[in-house]
């Protein structure tokens, strides 16, 4: 299996800063890498895909990038909405594996 | 519009059995590969499994955790996707969600896409 490292678990942020999480995969996923953004009591969204294509009605504060084994997904202003957990998912394989989240807090 | 509305969520005892389903409607259901992915309380979300569409072999996958204990099925006459779990362990407490998996926009990756709210399956004694 594909184990995926997310870093940090958490972060405490201000609105307006520029915000960046790493997931790093256990083996050469091409672009094949999601992130998704989940908020408490709602099902997760997909915020992009193939590690830097952004899904119709994101935000384009949000951007992806990476490629192989490290990618990174970045917030350029944080907004109040944007406080929430946030997961790597690679679709490289079978059995498809996530991240364990990073939850952004407010500072 | 794409809705999937999970069900059949509860209360089980361990060593207990469970089927879930999962509702679909405003998409082909037979062209879908349909995934289950779960989360315990508090916690990350774990893939569960999946069926391949009939076209692409209609096949069943699953995670390590839950071979030989869970079974995905789906009804086309009725657009609904199953997940029979049986040997129910205290560790399989989570929400669980069905999910399309599908190719993003011109690309060749899938993703997973949760339209549903989930429902939860507590095992407890």
């Amino acid at each position: 299996d594909i184990q995926m490292t997310q870093s940090p678990s958490s972060l405490s942020a201000s609105v307006g800063d520029r915000v960046t999480v790493t997931c790093r995969t256990s083996q050469f996923i091409s672009n094949y890498l999601n992130w998704y953004q989940q908020k408490p009591g709602s099902a997760p969204k997909v915020l992009i895909y193939a590690a830097y294509t952004l899904q119709s009605g994101v935000p384009s504060r949000f951007s992806g990038g990476g490629s192989g084994t490290d990618f990174t997904l970045t917030i350029s202003s944080l907004q109040p909405e944007d406080f929430a957990t946030y997961y790597c998912q690679q679709s490289y394989s079978s059995p498809r594996t996530f991240g364990q989240g990073t939850k952004v807090e407010i500072k | 519009e794409v809705q999937l509305v999970e069900s059949g969520g509860g209360l089980v005892e361990p060593g207990g059995s469970l089927r879930l389903s999962c509702a679909a409607s405003g998409f082909t259901f037979t062209n879908a590969w349909m995934s289950w992915v779960r989360q315990a309380p508090g916690k990350g979300l774990e893939w569960v499994g999946r069926l391949k569409s009939k076209t692409d072999g209609g096949t069943p996958d699953y995670a390590t955790p839950v071979k030989g204990r869970f079974t995905i099925s789906g009804d086309d006459s009725k657009n609904t996707l199953y997940l029979q779990m049986n040997s129910l362990k205290i560790e399989d407490t989570a929400i669980y969600y069905c999910s399309t998996e599908d190719f993003g926009h011109h690309s060749n990756t899938r993703i997973f896409d949760f339209r549903g709210q989930g429902t939860l399956v507590t095992v407890s004694s």
